[in-house]
């Protein structure tokens, strides 16, 4: 069965400083990875996604991903937050093959100026 | 959100009353799915239709009743079995091997916040 896990409810990081989002996946096949970030009662944005080739996909605003197949993990990153960074990410899977994309329960991510 | 629509924005129920949200899209996608999201458990599937005239249940479809008659239009129906349903529904959309990159994205409308009275 498929799965993501994203282990931090919230995630609190200062202005300027590196930010990290977790997302570990469990998947039969290769996987599709996704990140989707949502603000306050909007829906959700698409930000990046891993099909195939290199395991560092760069995506909008800045942010960036790297697939790890040994660890089955694809964290979220960016060099530098903004203050406009804050909502909720989410962290998606779907197998080559199927249809249905599990999401992770969404990681708060909260910048601090 | 760019493409799909979703209306109302708010929508309130009463007890025993049925109620549908509207869902369009603009894409020419021909997937189509309806997401429910309460807080702390991220987003589940309640239906899902591939193509015209065929939907499939998701995850949580009990007291929810969907149709597709139309390439653009998948609306979802709330009924008085789903004992629940407030709740934040998100629709979206997905583009199929001709979506060029795009392809394997999925694109959400801006959600419809359902309440019980």
């Amino acid at each position: 069965a498929q799965s993501v896990a994203q282990p931090e409810d919230q995630v609190n990081v200062a202005e300027g400083n590196p930010l990290t989002v977790k997302c570990t996946y469990s998947v039969s096949g290769n996987p599709y990875l996704f990140w989707y970030v949502q603000y306050p009662n909007r829906g959700l944005q698409f930000l990046l996604k891993y099909i195939t080739g290199d395991n560092l996909v760069k995506g909008s605003y800045g942010f960036e991903a790297e697939f790890n197949k040994s660890q089955t993990s694809f964290h979220l990153k960016k060099p530098s937050a903004l203050v406009s960074d804050s909502a909720l990410y989410f962290c998606a899977v779907r197998g080559t093959g199927g249809f249905k994309t599990i999401f992770g329960a969404g990681t708060r991510l909260f910048v601090k100026a | 959100d760019g493409g799909i629509t979703q209306s109302p924005k708010y929508l309130f129920r009463k007890e025993g009353q049925n109620v549908t949200l509207s869902c369009e899209q603009n894409l020419n996608h021909d997937a189509m799915y309806w997401y429910r999201q309460d807080p702390g458990q991220g987003l589940r599937l309640i239906y899902y239709s591939q193509i015209v005239n065929d939907f499939q249940k998701g995850d949580i479809a009990e007291g929810y009743s969907v149709s597709r008659e139309k390439k653009e239009s998948f609306p979802l129906t709330v009924t008085s079995a789903q004992k629940n349903p407030t709740a934040f529904y998100l629709c979206a959309s997905r583009a199929g091997t001709s979506g060029g990159a795009r392809y394997n994205e999925q694109f959400f409308g801006p959600g419809t916040r359902l309440t019980v009275l």
